[in-house]
């Protein structure tokens, strides 16, 4: 049974840009989520996707968006980056919706210059 | 606005002994709240949980305390090995949805 991978594992960017980020859920998983986390605080909630669908976003602006695939691999993608976009992005991903245990990938570190 | 708190940034424990990681949270709708472990380069990993009809949940050497009235909780790690040694997180749920808000976390060092 594999874990859940990110990919790239370090990314740097200039203001503007824009970035995608991918994430490969756990084997038998169907709902992913993912977080932002700043240097020296907790992850912070993006959005989840439930069966190709979103589920629930947190308080980020439009420019942060995502896709679930067929496979339920997800992508975030971000526009028009920001300075404050760098931080480590988490991906998380969960056997069903609800209250069932999240399986963290390692994260993708972005910098933005 | 920080609805789940951790105030201690690190602490420090000699192994053997107890950690005692704290959590304080501000939103009386959360019911469910949980701890993660991470070491750096690696995700979080879930600890254990708590639902909010419970004051108490053990699994192994890890428990956790839910004191509903104060909003608080605290996670009790006994005896501490030096494994432990990782930033420990708090997290919460309301019961609307299963979004988690997460406390800013606490470096735990285990001391040999």
């Amino acid at each position: 049974e594999t874990g859940v991978t990110q990919s790239p594992t370090h990314l740097i960017k200039t203001r503007g840009q824009q970035v995608t980020l991918r994430c490969s859920s756990q084997s038998g998983h169907n709902t992913v989520s993912w977080y932002q986390q700043a240097l020296g605080q907790g992850p912070q909630f993006i959005f989840q996707y439930y069966r190709e669908e979103e589920n629930g976003r947190g308080n980020f602006p439009p420019r942060f968006s995502g896709l679930q695939f067929p496979n339920y691999s997800s992508e975030l993608n971000v526009n028009a980056l920001e300075l404050d976009d760098s931080a480590l992005y988490l991906c998380a991903s969960s056997l069903m919706q609800g209250r069932e245990t999240q399986y963290f990938g390692p994260g993708t570190r972005l910098l933005v210059l | 606005d920080q609805q789940v708190k951790q105030n201690s940034p690190s602490l420090s424990v000699q192994e053997g002994r107890i950690s005692i990681l704290n959590c304080d949270y501000t939103n009386s709708m959360f019911d469910y709240f949980l701890w993660y472990k991470k070491y750096p380069a690696e995700g979080p990993t879930f600890l254990i949980s708590i639902s909010s009809i419970k004051d108490k949940n053990e699994d192994g050497r890890f428990t956790v305390f839910l004191n509903k009235s104060a909003k608080h909780l605290s996670l009790h790690i006994v005896p501490s090995q030096p494994g432990d040694s990782a930033v420990y997180f708090c997290a919460a749920s309301p019961d609307s949805n299963y979004q988690l808000i997460w406390g800013a976390g606490t470096k735990l060092i285990i001391k040999p």
